[in-house]
C-alpha cells in the first residue's frame, strides 16, 4: 500500500518568511496530492491540492510543487503570518477509480514566530 | 469548499456503554463517507468508508463489530462505538468527497472528541 513520510515534524519561521514542508510518497499509481491545515481541537481544513498532470500550483501565498518522476511533493507559504500557525499534513491517494482513499503523512507542526 | 458536520463535538461517556456519533453532509450528498481516528499529536488513520445503502468497508485491524457503521441516507453517516473503553478515547473524524464521480478531493467535519472514563 502506499507510504507517506513528511518532514519536518516540527518547523518554527519567523513571521514574514517562508515555510517549506516536503513528503514522499511510494505509490507510483498516486495522482492526488492534497494538502490540510488542522488547527487545534478542529478538523482538517483542505487548502491546496494538487494532481499529477500539474508540476505547480499557486493559491496566494500557498504554492505547491510535485516531482512525479522522484514521488516527493512540498508545500511551500510565503510572507507567513501569525495565523499559519498549525498543523499541516500532506496526503496521496490510493485505490481505484471512483474508490479513491487517501493515505495521510505524520504531519508539521508549523509555528510562526511574531 | 463544501460542508460537513459532527455531532456531538466531544463526549464523555462511561466505559461499556456506547456511543453514537452523527457526521452530516451539509450542501451536498456524499454517496461515500469516511471515518478517521486521530490520537493526540499523530497523524489521521483511516478506519472505514462508509457507503450509502450497503455494508462499510472497514481497515485492518478494525472491529466492524466494535465500530458500526451506517449510511443510512446521502447526506448521513453515523458511527457508533460500542461498549466503549478508555482505549477508545481520541478524535474522530469524518469526511466526505464532493465529487460523484472522482472522490479523493475530501472535506472533514469538525471532529468529535470522545473521552472513555
Amino acid at each position: 500500500g502506499e507510504n507517506v513520510e513528511q518532514h519536518p515534524s516540527t518547523l518554527s519561521v519567523q513571521e514574514g518568511d517562508s515555510a517549506v514542508i516536503k513528503c514522499t510518497y511510494s505509490d507510483s499509481a498516486s495522482n492526488y496530492f492534497p494538502w490540510y491545515k488542522q488547527e487545534l481541537g478542529k478538523g482538517p481544513q483542505l487548502i491546496i491540492d494538487i494532481r499529477s498532470n500539474v508540476g505547480e500550483k499557486k493559491d496566494q501565498r500557498i504554492a505547491v510543487t510535485l516531482n512525479k518522476t522522484a514521488k516527493h511533493f512540498s508545500l511551500h507559504i510565503t510572507e507567513t503570518q501569525p495565523e499559519d500557525s498549525a498543523v499541516y499534513f500532506c496526503a496521496a491517494d490510493t485505490g481505484y477509480f471512483g474508490n479513491e482513499k487517501l493515505t495521510f503523512g505524520t504531519g508539521t507542526r508549523l509555528t510562526i514566530i511574531p | 469548499g463544501a460542508v460537513v458536520s459532527q455531532h456531538p463535538s466531544w463526549v464523555i461517556c462511561k466505559s461499556g456503554t456506547s456511543v453514537k456519533i452523527e457526521c452530516r453532509s451539509l450542501d451536498f450528498q456524499a454517496t461515500t463517507m469516511f471515518w478517521y481516528r486521530q490520537f493526540p499529536k499523530q497523524s489521521l488513520m483511516l478506519m472505514a468508508t462508509s457507503n450509502e445503502g450497503s455494508k462499510a468497508t472497514y481497515e485492518q485491524g478494525v472491529e466492524k463489530d466494535k465500530f458500526l457503521i451506517n449510511h443510512a441516507s446521502l447526506t448521513l453517516s453515523t458511527l457508533t462505538v460500542t461498549s466503549a473503553h478508555p482505549e477508545d478515547s481520541s478524535f474522530y473524524i469524518c469526511s466526505a468527497p464532493q465529487g460523484a464521480i472522482l472522490q479523493e478531493t475530501q472535506y472533514f467535519g469538525p471532529g468529535t472528541r470522545l473521552l472513555v472514563l
